[in-house]
């Protein structure tokens, strides 16, 4: 079966400072994997996603991620950070038996961005 | 600007009490998903169909939850009857999956937030 870790429920940074989300994964074929966003009261956004090729993936707002297989991880970041990037963070894999429409989802990390 | 929409966007209901929800999937989006995020459980896939049919369903409690299409344009979520524990927030995604070449994204709706007393 697969699975997400996101580590740490809440992570706090400064404006300006660097945004570091980690995400580590387990799957037993090759994954696709996948960073959602949630504002207050709102859905969820996809932020980037990786699936084949490149493994630095560029997605909105500026944010990146890098899927290293040797790690299983697929860590969120962002160099600058904003007030408006305060929202919760989900990280999500999908692949295998189940196939590529199922998403598995992390618990979330809610970022906090303080002036 | 395509979206996923959803109604009601609040429900208040008194336990043992039907609740519908609807959502309206992105217009030639061929697979819709049903989610339940709680404080406790996190995101939980409920349901998902690809072309109106029911694809994988494990996730819903089968005595209460039922969910349908009608058809390409409206996904229906039940719970009859209603019980306080599913309390939460209900999401519905849609995305276009093929075999190959698909994006594998998901387009979510902005949720139903339905209270049970």
């Amino acid at each position: 079966a697969q699975s997400v870790t996101q580590l740490g429920s809440h992570v706090s940074v400064s404006e300006g400072a660097l945004v570091l989300l980690r995400c580590n994964y387990s799957s037993s074929v090759p994954p696709y994997l996948f960073w959602y966003v949630q504002y207050p009261n709102q859905g969820l956004q996809l932020l980037l996603k990786y699936t084949t090729g490149a493994t630095l993936v560029k997605g909105i707002n500026g944010f990146e991620a890098e899927f290293k297989k040797s790690e299983t991880s697929f860590h969120l970041t962002k160099p600058s950070a904003h007030m408006s990037d305060a929202a919760e963070y989900f990280c999500a894999v999908s692949g295998g038996p189940t196939g590529f429409q199922k998403l598995v989802f992390g618990t979330g990390t809610r970022l906090l961005v303080s002036p | 600007d395509a979206r996923v929409t959803q109604t009601p966007r609040h429900k208040v209901t008194e336990m043992g009490q039907e609740v519908t929800m609807r959502c309206q999937p992105i217009l030639g989006h061929n697979t819709v998903f049903w989610y339940r995020q709680t404080m406790m459980q996190g995101l939980e896939l409920l349901a998902y169909f690809r072309n109106r049919a029911p694809l994988d369903d494990s996730g819903m409690p089968k005595d209460r939850f039922s969910a349908e299409m009608p058809d390409a344009t409206l996904a229906t979520l039940k719970i009859q009857p209603s019980e306080p524990r599913d309390s939460a927030v209900y999401f519905c995604a849609s995305g276009f999956f093929m075999d190959r070449g698909d994006s594998y994204e998901q387009y979510f709706g902005p949720g139903t937030r339905l209270t049970v007393t």
